[in-house]
C-alpha cells in the first residue's frame, strides 16, 4: 500500500543543535511531497513542499529537507534548533485529492 | 487573507446528541477538505468539494456524517447520533488542488462524554 513512514515518534534534542526528522515514502512515480508543523492545539502550517526537480528544498523557520530517490526518503533538517520549534512534524505525500499523513514526530527541545 | 477559519474550537457534547461544525475557507480556494485526527495520530482524509460538488468520500465517513457546501463558500460538516469513537480534532482545509498545498485551519475539537 502507499503510505509515509516516519520512523521516529518522539524526538529529543537540545537547543541550538541540529535536527534531522526521517520520513520514508512508498510512491512508484515521483511523489508530491510536504512537511507540515502542528503546535499544541493548533492547525497545521506548511513548512516547504517538493514537487520536481532540486532535491533539496528550503522552506520557512531556516527549515529544508532532502528528497532522496534511491532511498525513497524526505528528511526534515535543520542547522540549530529553538525552544520554539518544539511541536508535532508531519511528513505529507499529496495524491492531488487528498493528503496522506505519516504517522507524526513530536519534537521535544532541552534548554 | 484572513486565512481558515473553523467554529466552534471546542465542542463537547453527550453521546447520541447531534453536533454541526462550521468551515470557511480562504475565499479564492474552489477546493475544501475535512480530515479527522484522533490522538496521537496523524489527521485522516474524510471528504473533499471542488466548489459545491462534494467530490469524494472516504471510508471513515460512516452514514452518521455528512458534509456541506451549498454556495461553494463555507462548508458544515454534520455528526447525528454521536458516540464516544466520534471524539476527535475536525480540521478543514482549503486550496487550489493539483499539486498545490492546502492551507488548513485551526480545527473544531469534539469530546463526547
Amino acid at each position: 500500500a502507499q503510505s509515509v513512514t516516519q520512523p521516529d515518534i518522539h524526538i529529543t534534542v537540545s537547543e541550538g543543535a541540529s535536527l534531522e526528522l526521517r520520513c520514508n515514502y512508498s510512491y512508484g512515480a515521483t511523489p508530491y511531497l510536504f512537511w507540515y508543523v502542528q503546535s499544541p492545539g493548533q492547525g497545521l502550517q506548511l513548512l516547504l513542499k517538493y514537487f520536481s526537480g532540486d532535491t533539496l528544498v528550503q522552506g520557512i523557520k531556516g527549515f529544508e529537507a532532502e528528497f532522496k530517490r534511491s532511498q525513497s526518503s524526505f528528511n526534515l533538517r535543520k542547522p540549530s534548533v529553538h525552544w520554539s520549534d518544539a511541536a508535532e512534524y508531519f511528513c505529507v505525500h499529496n495524491a492531488g485529492n487528498m493528503l496522506t499523513f505519516g504517522g507524526g514526530t513530536r519534537l521535544m527541545v532541552k534548554p | 487573507d484572513t486565512g481558515v477559519s473553523q467554529d466552534p474550537r471546542h465542542k463537547i457534547t453527550k453521546r447520541g446528541q447531534n453536533v454541526t461544525f462550521r468551515c470557511d475557507p480562504i475565499s479564492e480556494h474552489n477546493r475544501l477538505y475535512w480530515y479527522r485526527q484522533t490522538l496521537g495520530q496523524g489527521p485522516e482524509f474524510l471528504t473533499y468539494f471542488q466548489n459545491e460538488a462534494q467530490l469524494e468520500k472516504s471510508r471513515l465517513l460512516s452514514d452518521r456524517f455528512s458534509a456541506e457546501r451549498p454556495k461553494g463558500s463555507f462548508s458544515t460538516l454534520e455528526i447525528q447520533r454521536t458516540e464516544q469513537g466520534d471524539s476527535a480534532m475536525y480540521l478543514c482545509a482549503s486550496g487550489q488542488g493539483g499539486n498545490q498545498p492546502q492551507h488548513f485551519g485551526d480545527g473544531t475539537r469534539l469530546s463526547i462524554l
